[in-house]
């Protein structure tokens, strides 16, 4: 596609429930970003994947935040038993590498009620 | 990780060049310097990367210091469009955000 297309747009989800959020990158990008962004406040980082591999995962806030990309494209951000401190919006970018520029998608934006 | 340090806000009036600074002195010699920006309620957004040459593109330019411990973005002349949050990242395998600057462009 054109650019790095994030769903669901929008998640709802109850507190204690597990949910997916996906991320298509742009077609042959082998860096993909996992960020988390509270409202009002930067980007966070949580993990970064060149390919299948998962080269840091040191942002992930806990054990309940879990990320693949088991083909070296499309990429998954689950996280289990969601917490209300959850609530945020996720972004993924992807890019041809550091010696190229990042395309970001448009976030998820998780409300945990 | 780099640490960066950029002006928290900054104020430029329409039509006129606005200089956006970034310190970055413990920059190893292999980490580009990225800058994005972030319009409200949107997604991060490229805005031009280099290593040790001057570059430009039609955003922005962006001139790096000759030790490269600073760099600072250009915006030619500021349109109301381009008030926004401008993050610098020197970029290793991780690319973290810090505070970055916060753009107010006046009519």
């Amino acid at each position: 596609g054109a650019g790095v297309s994030q769903s669901p747009r929008y998640k709802v989800a109850k507190r204690g429930q597990d949910v997916a959020l996906r991320c298509d990158p742009i077609s042959g990008h082998v860096s993909l970003f996992w960020y988390q962004q509270a409202l009002g406040q930067g980007p966070e980082f949580l993990t970064y994947f060149q390919n299948e591999a998962q080269l840091d995962k040191s942002g992930l806030p806990s054990d309940r935040f879990f990320a693949e990309r088991p083909e070296g494209s499309v990429s998954t951000l689950k996280i289990q038993r969601t917490q209300q401190e959850d609530s945020a919006v996720y972004l993924c970018a992807s890019s041809q590498g550091k010696n190229y520029g990042y395309t970001f998608g448009s976030g998820t934006r998780l409300t945990v009620v | 990780d780099a640490k960066t340090t950029q002006p928290n806000s900054m104020e430029s009036n329409e039509e006129e060049p606005v200089h956006l600074p970034c310190n970055h002195s413990t920059i190893s010699g292999t980490d580009y310097i990225h800058w994005y920006r972030q319009l409200p309620s949107q997604g991060p957004e490229y805005v031009i990367h280099g290593l040790t040459s001057n570059v430009n593109n039609r955003m922005a330019s962006l001139a790096i210091a000759e030790d490269r411990k600073s760099s600072t973005l250009i915006l030619h002349r500021a349109t109301l469009r381009d008030a926004a949050v401008y993050y610098c990242i020197p970029l290793r395998n991780d690319m973290r955000f810090g505070a970055g600057t916060r753009l107010t462009v006046k009519p």
